[in-house]
């Protein structure tokens, strides 16, 4: 079957970084996306990674290792209005995306 | 402002009820999908159109029945649901159904069947 695991809560301090990472196991591979969802809001759109390295965008950068199935996304200078839900998303073989469950990220002061 | 608005934002029905969510993208997409969203659990998409053509029926009970008229306009028809079905449902749309192209949410119906 298809698979895509993320970790279900992380906490982190508004300054810092952190890594939230995805694992997956999909028919066929045609590219990564990350979400980022806040409590009551529609899911909105990171980063889209096809090819194996890193993608910085701002405070953002998403990580793809194709052989590992494996990605990370990686949140700089943490902000408290970074606190919300992570979505990572593969788009296998037949173009359909499959959903992790979502990591709910926490910032304390 | 997503460029995808859906209403009711909120809706709450019994059993026996009928009734419709709908879906408006203003993005000049050609594809448009329905999901489920239930707490703690990936998102599951339930139908997909594609130049108003579904594409994808993910093994959806009949209870839940799409309509796309157009490339703009999205509906989800609802009739006999079960508790289980209480769940956010929320609309996206994407340029094409392939490739690298993000998907747009829209706010989502909050649905409570009772």
């Amino acid at each position: 079957g298809q698979n895509i695991d993320q970790p279900t809560e992380m906490t982190a301090t508004e300054g810092a970084i952190v890594q939230i990472n995805c694992t997956y196991q999909t028919s066929g591979f045609n590219g990564l996306f990350w979400y980022q969802q806040h409590a009551g809001e529609a899911p909105t759109f990171l980063s889209y990674n096809v090819l194996d390295g890193l993608e910085e965008k701002g405070r953002f950068s998403s990580f793809l290792s194709r052989s590992k199935g494996y990605s990370y996304l990686l949140l700089k200078e943490l902000q408290m209005k970074d606190s919300a839900s992570y979505l990572c998303a593969v788009m296998d073989s037949n173009y359909q995306l499959i959903w992790g469950a979502g990591t709910k990220l926490i910032i304390k002061p | 402002e997503t460029g995808v608005t859906q209403t009711p934002r909120h809706l709450v029905m019994g059993m026996t009820n009928k009734k419709s969510l709908k879906c408006e993208q203003h993005l000049g997409h050609n594809a448009m999908y329905w999901y489920k969203q239930s707490a703690k659990k990936p998102l599951e998409l339930m139908f997909v159109y594609n130049f108003k053509e579904q594409t994808e029926n993910n093994s959806v009970p009949s209870r839940f029945s799409p309509e796309c008229p157009n490339s703009s306009h999205l509906f989800l028809h609802l009739h006999t649901l079960q508790p289980e079905d209480s769940a956010l449902y929320l609309c996206a749309s994407s340029q094409e159904t392939d490739g690298s192209y993000e998907q747009y949410f829209g706010p989502g119906t909050r649905l409570t069947v009772t």
